[in-house]
């Protein structure tokens, strides 16, 4: 499809083991966006790329949280030594420019559970 | 820094009632403000925005009309649908790189 793509859909993982979460945008999109969803909250931001760089990452938790994007495309969500408060409701977004006036498209993203 | 209040849910309502769904938001300058619709399964997606005081966003019936004398967005239809039962989310764009700031979601359960 031409969406939002987002893998896996479903992670479990033990506590303090690494995962990591990939989106692949909408072809074309420079601008991509993570977000978390946790249980009776808001969506959380996380970070935004423009291209292959980062100019806003204020939203990332703590330094377990890392995230890449190469060729201005896939974007990878990794999280280190993961805990039970990192179980979340993982969405990614992208958006034709930065200056899209709000108007991203999102995932369906990637629920993660921390056993 | 900038924020979104919305009512809390759920909201039920029978089919072909009023909705409304308060929004209100803090930030500095003059935002854009969204609805987005989370339907069950799937993503968020738009459903209306404004860009300036004054304007009114429509889509699919729901209305929202940006109020910067009481900065708010609330959400309006006039006749809701089992099929419009989803979670609403109200946002603010006040930046220069689209980042949204969301509000903590709005269900709505639309029933027979």
């Amino acid at each position: 499809g031409a969406g939002v793509s987002q893998s896996p859909s479903n992670k479990v993982t033990e506590k303090g083991k690494d995962v990591e979460l990939r989106c692949d945008p909408i072809s074309g999109h420079t601008a991509l966006y993570w977000y978390r969803q946790s249980l009776g909250q808001g969506l959380e931001f996380l970070i935004y790329f423009q291209g292959n760089s980062a100019p806003d990452k204020s939203g990332l938790p703590s330094d377990r949280f890392s995230a890449e994007r190469t060729g201005g495309s896939v974007s990878t969500l990794t999280i280190q030594r993961t805990q039970q408060e990192d179980s979340a409701v993982y969405l990614c977004a992208s958006s034709p420019t930065s200056r899209g006036h709000g108007e991203l498209f999102f995932g369906e993203g990637s629920r993660l559970t921390v056993l | 820094g900038d924020s979104v209040t919305q009512m809390e849910g759920p909201v039920t309502l029978s089919e072909e009632a009023f909705l409304t769904i308060n929004c209100t938001y803090t930030a500095t300058g003059y935002p854009s403000l969204f609805w987005y619709v989370q339907y069950p399964g799937e993503g968020l997606q738009l459903l209306l925005k404004a860009t300036k005081a004054d304007d009114k966003g429509s889509n699919k019936g729901f209305e929202a009309t940006y109020r910067k004398e009481t900065t708010s967005f609330h959400l309006e239809k006039g006749s809701v649908q089992v099929s419009d039962s989803a979670v609403y989310f109200c946002a603010l764009s006040a930046g220069t790189a689209s980042k949204l700031t969301f509000g903590t979601g709005t269900r709505l359960q639309v029933t027979l």
